[in-house]
């Protein structure tokens, strides 16, 4: 079963940029992920599915500020421009093997 | 616009049983996988369990394996969750996921006596 990891928490500045790393364990580097955001006391939202190619695709409504990136095992998703409303969870994930995984989720805290 | 609607969330007690429903619009049902994920009070999120648009195929987590089973209607644009034999660590907001892009609002289960 593949893992998937995610630092727990990151804090950056409001109106400065941060990018959020979920890495994938060995053998999964080639998975299409998606990113997905929590809100506090909300659903998850879908943000976007980012390939190995390192092509991503939004959901509907996703600000242009969000995008996805790679590198090796890591996917990224950087937030440019914070604003307080992104303050929330961010949860990647993938499908493999019949079987949906989820990391552990970043907190995000904007300052 | 795509619409997920749970239902029938609730108390129970260790070993009883719940049927959540997840009604469906704003897209072709039947050819769309759909989940359901849960979310422990505090947690992250976990995958429960899937099935295939047709609903010939079903998958579920190992820790539901045997207990839970995953349903669907087409015909009326509708996922079910049969959940038996609760525990209270399925003590959740449950979750209808239309395959990685939507999400529902939820669904709370307490397994409490």
């Amino acid at each position: 079963q593949p893992v998937v990891t995610q630092s727990s928490s990151a804090s950056a500045s409001l109106g400065s940029s941060v990018k959020l790393t979920c890495t994938l364990s060995g053998g999964h580097s080639s998975y299409i992920i998606a990113w997905h955001q929590q809100q506090p006391g909300k659903a998850p939202r879908y943000l976007m599915k980012l390939e190995r190619s390192g092509f991503y695709d939004k959901g509907s409504g996703v600000p242009d500020r969000f995008s996805g990136s790679i590198s090796g095992p890591d996917r990224y998703l950087t937030i440019s421009n914070l604003h307080f409303e992104d303050e929330a969870d961010y949860y990647c994930e993938i499908w493999d093997s019949n079987t949906w995984v989820f990391g552990g989720g970043t907190k995000l805290t904007v300052l | 616009e795509v619409q997920l609607l749970e239902s029938g969330g609730g108390l129970v007690q260790p070993g009883g049983s719940l049927r959540l429903s997840c009604a469906a619009s704003g897209f072709t049902f039947s050819t769309y996988a759909m989940s359901w994920v849960r979310q422990a009070p505090g947690e992250g999120l976990e995958w429960v369990s899937s099935i295939g648009g047709s609903g010939g195929t079903t998958f579920y987590a190992d820790s539901v394996k045997g207990r839970f089973t995953i349903s669907r209607d087409n015909s009326i644009n509708t996922l079910y969750l049969q959940m038996n034999n609760l525990r209270a660590d399925d003590t959740a907001l449950y979750y209808c996921a239309k395959m990685r892009d939507y999400w529902g609002q939820g669904t709370l289960v307490t397994v409490s006596s």
